[in-house]
């Protein structure tokens, strides 16, 4: 089946650094990537949806500059976080529509901690 | 804007109970979708819900949807040790093609 591989599954970064996330589809081509957060013991909130080759789709409240989705091609997307604060620090998940049924695919989600 | 409400947020059964987790949704939507996630993990996918009146079901699980009242509900029957997650409901707006989550049923099944 659908395959969204997602690295990396941990990161542990100093104040002030970047750090960016792939997510990339296996074995189907993705055109949109949604991109999401979840804070401990909370629920899944988008952040921001990537269409291959267009600029990213951001919900209210979500920086652009400081978290930068490029998706240049097909199977790929990423967010980069910027600047990274001790308050970035959340799980991310990346997720894509599934080619030619109902559904979606999500990465194994990358677990960032800033210190 | 789609709202997606869950209740309860806290669900503590002992095994071989029953018990519903009910999901309430704002809009008209295409499709209603019940996630599990386990503990630092991300989510798998239980059920995806189509139309008005959908009933599916996997072993100890089994969820549906009533368009009408924008109302699903997961009902889980002689719950064992292993059901023990974090179970998330959450619908597509169909305009942007994405999902909205409830806030998510963190259930725990004691011996």
């Amino acid at each position: 089946g659908a395959v969204v591989s997602q690295h990396p599954s941990r990161v542990i970064c100093k104040s002030g650094t970047s750090v960016k996330i792939e997510c990339r589809s296996l074995d189907f081509q993705a055109t949109t990537m949604f991109w999401y957060r979840q804070f401990p013991k909370q629920s899944l909130m988008l952040m921001a949806t990537s269409n291959e080759g267009s600029k990213a789709t951001y919900e209210q409240g979500v920086e652009k500059d400081k978290f930068l989705i490029n998706h240049a091609s097909l199977t790929l997307s990423t967010l980069t976080v910027t600047s990274a604060h001790p308050e970035d620090s959340s799980f991310y998940i990346c997720s894509a529509p599934q080619q030619g049924r109902y559904g979606y695919t999500f990465g194994s989600g990358t677990r960032l901690t800033v210190v | 804007e789609l709202k997606v409400e869950q209740n309860p947020l806290f669900l503590s059964m002992q095994e071989g109970k029953n018990y519903t987790i009910y999901c309430n949704y704002s809009t008209t939507s295409d499709r209603l979708y019940w996630y599990r996630q386990d503990p630092g993990k991300s989510l798998e996918s239980l059920f995806v819900l189509l139309s008005n009146g959908a009933v599916k079901q996997e072993g100890r699980l089994m969820a549906s949807l009533d368009t009408k009242a924008r109302l699903s509900t997961l009902h889980i029957t002689a719950a064992v040790h292993d059901l023990s997650a974090t179970y998330f409901c959450a619908v597509d707006n169909w305009h942007n093609n994405d999902m909205r989550f409830g806030a998510g049923t963190r259930l725990t099944v004691k011996p």
